[in-house]
């Protein structure tokens, strides 16, 4: 059965700090993804990977960075966390090079940035 | 420039109620996939159904049915007798030829309540 988690359901943390946010999917998907959930906005793209060590920009990256050391794990950087950061974070990932295919999500990070 | 317009914000149904979630979608692209998740409390979004844009038949799956009408660029989603386990967000999302699947656009998602 296909799995994508995600290291934490909640999370508090307090503004300017670090925070690391971690994917792993055991589907053998090249390709990974981060959204960011916000009511009202539905999901917005903030980065995404298509390999090892690949990254590409998506629609809101300012403030985050990523890392892909390994296939099966993506990790979502805040390298000094804002109030404007609190948000559901959505990880998903996907087959192939193909538009038709289907993401698959893990359960999402709740981040409160206080 | 590709968009995806899910104009109902929430929805309050009773059980047994026949509900209707919109959906309309705007591209340049001739070729792209239309694509149905729900998304239950839990947070985790799960995939209903996709469409392709050469396909418009509709499509039933028990109480779930879609209907895609290219001429009016919607892909609207209906529940039959709704049953409270169909309370959580449904968010429409657009993936197009031209960006090879690594830019999906998601509505901003409508809010079923289905109250017993």
């Amino acid at each position: 059965d296909v799995k994508v988690t995600q290291s934490s359901r909640y999370l508090v943390k307090r503004t300017g700090e670090k925070v690391f946010l971690e994917c792993v999917q055991d589907m053998d998907h090249e390709n990974m993804f981060w959204y960011r959930q916000d009511p009202g906005l539905g999901l917005r793209l903030i980065y995404f990977s298509y390999d090892v060590k690949m990254k590409e920009k998506g629609d809101i990256p300012e403030g985050y960075s990523v890392s892909r050391e390994k296939k099966e794990r993506f990790s979502l950087i805040l390298e000094s966390a804002s109030t404007n950061q609190t948000s559901m974070y959505l990880c998903a990932s996907l087959r192939g090079r193909a538009f038709q295919e289907t993401q698959y999500f893990g359960p999402g990070t709740r981040l409160l940035v206080l | 420039a590709q968009k995806v317009t899910q104009a109902q914000t929430e929805i309050s149904v009773v059980e047994k109620e026949d509900v209707t979630l919109d959906c309309v979608y705007e591209t340049r692209d001739t070729t792209y996939y239309l694509f149905w998740y729900k998304q239950p409390p839990s947070g985790e979004l799960v995939f209903l159904i996709r469409r392709n844009s050469f396909d418009e038949q509709n499509e039933i799956s028990g109480r779930y049915s879609w209907n895609f009408q290219k001429s009016t660029s919607s892909f609207n989603f209906t529940i039959t007798a709704s049953q409270v386990v169909d309370s959580a967000v449904y968010f429409c999302a657009l993936s197009e030829q031209n960006t090879g699947g690594f830019k999906t656009i998601f509505g901003a998602g409508t809010r079923l309540f289905v109250k017993a």
